[in-house]
């Protein structure tokens, strides 16, 4: 089944505390992003990747980091967690350009 | 930058009518793709239609459809026949035809069919 999988759906932690969100498909996509979702804000990207080893900064990208090491995964890390992290967080992925994202079932984020 | 605007917070619609959300976007590209999500209480983040906005005819998906005024920017999502199971949140999104960004997105209508 194609799919986009993330871990965990839900984390409770604490500021300071660095956490990885990780993210893998299986449709053997060159596209993944990663988006935050934020009431009356709508979905915003932080990063994407247009390959392996190609990362570049979506519009929020301020306190993340990612990696594009394999195709197939693209971590999302939170270095030093704060609560103005806290939200839903999405991967999605897609194959070539101006086709629909796949998206992932959601990671819900909470920092102390 | 392209922004995407989304101005009605809250809808709702009786079972089995038909309801309208508005979307309306800026961008100074000549070609480009519209879409529209739906998130139900599940936080999926589900396809509902896509626009190709070099074509003039409107896209359609069953009980899904759009109304598509490129002059106007404007790209809303009629739903017609409404069901219970439509109550979600609707997001519409713009992407570039050629580009590397992926999608910008509205801030979303929630909408709420009532039985």
């Amino acid at each position: 089944e194609a799919q986009v999988t993330q871990n965990p759906r839900y984390l409770i932690t604490v500021t300071g505390k660095k956490l990885t969100v990780t993210c893998s498909q299986n449709m053997n996509h060159e596209y993944m992003s990663w988006y935050r979702q934020d009431p009356g804000l709508g979905l915003r990207q932080i990063y994407y990747s247009m390959n392996v080893e190609v990362t570049d900064k979506g519009d929020v990208p301020e306190g993340y980091k990612v990696s594009r090491k394999e195709k197939r995964n693209f971590p999302l890390i939170l270095e030093s967690p704060s609560p103005n992290q806290t939200s839903l967080y999405f991967c999605a992925s897609r194959t070539g350009l101006n086709q629909p994202q796949h998206f992932g079932d959601g990671t819900r984020l909470s920092i102390l | 930058a392209q922004t995407v605007t989304q101005s009605q917070p809250e809808m709702s619609v009786q079972e089995a009518e038909t309801v309208t959300l508005s979307c309306t976007y800026d961008t100074s590209e000549n070609n480009y793709y519209l879409f529209w999500y739906k998130q139900p209480r599940s936080r999926q983040m589900i396809l509902v239609i896509r626009q190709e906005a070099y074509k003039q005819q409107n896209a359609t998906e069953n009980r899904f459809s759009v109304n598509f005024q490129k002059a106007a920017k404007s790209f809303s999502l009629k739903i017609s026949d409404s069901q219970l199971g439509d109550t979600a949140m609707y997001f519409c999104a713009f992407m570039k035809h050629e580009g590397s960004r992926d999608l910008f997105f509205g801030t979303g209508t929630r909408l709420t069919v009532i039985p």
